[in-house]
C-alpha cells in the first residue's frame, strides 16, 4: 500500500512569488491535514480538507489556501512569499472522520525562500 | 484549546541505557495522545497512541508510554537505547472527533552516545 507522497520534495522560490505544493493521500483515506514545520515555531496546523471542504483552520494569514480534488489528492498554495515562510510543509493523511485515530505523513516539501 | 509541553528539547544518552521523554499536556476536554519519531529529512512516524483503556501503551521499537491523568501527563520511555533511536520525538494531542487536527509539544531531540 503506498503511503502519503508529497511532492516536490525541495523547493526555492523568491520573496514576492507564489508556491503550490501537492499531496496524495493513502488510497481510500479522505481526510488531508497540512502542517508547517519551523525551527522556531515548531509543528503548526494549516489546514485540514474532507471530501473536497476545508473542515479545520489554523492561525495563519489568507496567503496560505489549498483545495482538494474529488479523487482526495490536495494542493497547497502559499501566495506572497516571505522569507519566513522557508518551512517543511507535511501533509498527513486519515480515514474518514469521526473515530479515525492516526494520521500518516508524508515526507514532507521543503520549501525555501530567498 | 489544547496545548502539549515536551519538558526536555534534548536529551543525551548512552547507548543501551534507559530513556524517558517527558510530556505534558493541557485540554479542557478528554483527548487522545501520541508520540511520533521524525528521522533526518523524513516526515513524522506513528510510535504508539492512547485512546482509552489501559493506561500504558506499547508500541513500536520497543517504546512504551504511561498516561496519567491526574498529573496531565505522557512520557515515553524504552528500557534500552540503540544508535539508531537517534532521532526528534513530537508529543501530540487530538480531540477525540479524530486525528485530523494534531497540537504538537516543541520536540526533543534524542542523542544516543556510543
Amino acid at each position: 500500500k503506498a503511503g502519503v507522497t508529497q511532492t516536490p520534495r525541495y523547493l526555492i522560490k523568491t520573496r514576492g512569488q507564489q508556491v503550490t505544493l501537492s499531496c496524495s493521500p493513502i488510497s481510500g483515506h479522505r481526510s488531508v491535514s497540512w502542517y508547517q514545520q519551523t525551527p522556531g515555531q515548531g509543528l503548526q496546523f494549516l489546514f485540514e480538507y474532507f471530501s473536497e471542504t476545508q473542515r479545520n483552520k489554523g492561525n495563519f494569514p489568507g496567503r496560505f489556501s489549498g483545495r482538494q480534488f474529488s479523487n482526495s489528492r490536495s494542493e497547497m498554495n502559499v501566495s506572497t512569499l516571505e522569507l519566513g515562510d522557508s518551512a517543511l510543509y507535511l501533509c498527513a493523511s486519515s480515514l474518514v472522520g469521526g473515530l479515525n485515530t492516526e494520521a500518516f505523513f508524508g515526507q514532507g516539501t521543503r520549501l525555501t525562500v530567498v | 484549546a489544547q496545548s502539549v509541553t515536551q519538558l526536555d528539547s534534548q536529551v543525551p544518552v548512552f547507548e543501551e541505557a534507559p530513556v524517558e521523554l517527558r510530556c505534558n499536556y493541557s485540554s479542557s476536554v478528554s483527548v487522545y495522545l501520541f508520540w511520533y519519531v521524525q528521522y533526518p529529512n523524513q516526515g513524522l512516524q506513528l510510535l504508539l497512541k492512547y485512546l482509552s483503556g489501559s493506561t500504558l501503551v506499547k508500541g513500536i521499537n520497543g517504546f512504551e508510554a504511561e498516561f496519567n491523568k491526574s498529573q496531565t501527563s505522557f512520557h515515553l520511555r524504552k528500557p534500552s537505547v540503540h544508535i539508531s533511536d537517534t532521532a526528534e520525538y513530537f508529543c501530540a494531542v487530538s480531540e477525540p472527533q479524530g486525528a485530523q487536527k494534531l497540537v504538537f509539544g516543541q520536540g526533543t531531540r534524542l542523542t544516543i552516545n556510543p
